[in-house]
């Protein structure tokens, strides 16, 4: 099974200035198709998660720009340029290269405001 | 627009069973793939199962043989079936639609496995 490790596991971010997430994967994502399964979802206070950032680098609808995402292979970023107090909440990366079954999560990071 | 909206959670002892409902608008539930994902109080997120638009389903090792996805076209709702229910199984309980990364989830159920 594919294990997602995600660094740092929580981080304090002034509003203003930019954040960032890693996340390793301990197997290649990039599916022989050509596309590397690889998600960001955030999940703000009691709410569920809600997917920003689609196949390393695609914004979901709706997304702001000031989020953008990265990496290939087993490792990747996700970058907030100008952290919001509105981002504040826990931010996984998901796999999904190896479906079926299903999808591997990463621990989560939590990103709280100064 | 779409909306998944689930239902069924509650309070149940360990060794019960219980069927959650997640109600499904704007777009064909057999026309898609759609998964459980669970998350336990103060945890992360697990993949629970997933039924594709084909009627395959897959379940994650910690609930196979005890859990069961299936759906009910006429009603456009998904199911989980949840037997012999553990108290590991705390947890609140998503839908979520779509294939390689899902981008719609429902709001969640909690279910709570405790005596």
């Amino acid at each position: 099974d594919i294990v997602m490790t995600q660094t740092p596991l929580s981080l304090s971010v002034t509003p203003g200035q930019p954040a960032s997430i890693s996340c390793k994967s301990s197997q290649s994502l990039l599916h022989s198709d050509g596309k590397t399964y690889l998600y960001w979802y955030l999940q703000k206070p009691g709410q569920p998660p809600q997917l920003l950032i689609y196949e390393v680098s695609n914004r979901f609808s709706g997304v702001p720009d000031r989020f953008s995402g990265s990496g290939s292979g087993t490792d990747f970023t996700l970058k907030i340029s100008r952290v919001e107090a509105e981002d504040v909440g826990v931010y996984y990366c998901m796999q999904s290269i190896q479906l079926p079954p299903g999808y591997t999560f990463g621990q989560g990071t939590k990103l709280e405001i100064k | 627009e779409v909306q998944l909206v689930e239902s069924g959670g509650g309070l149940v002892q360990p060794g019960g069973s219980l069927r959650l409902s997640c109600a499904a608008s704007g777009f064909t539930v057999s026309s898609n793939y759609m998964s459980w994902v669970r998350q336990a109080p103060g945890k992360g997120l697990e993949w629970v199962s997933v039924i594709y638009s084909g009627g395959s389903t897959y379940y994650a090792d910690s609930v196979k043989g005890r859990f069961t996805i299936s759906r009910d076209n006429s009603k456009n709702t998904l199911y989980l079936q949840m037997n012999s229910l553990r108290a590991e199984d705390t947890a609140v309980y998503y839908c979520a639609l779509g294939y390689s990364g899902p981008g719609y989830w429902g709001q969640g159920t909690l279910v709570t496995v405790s005596s």
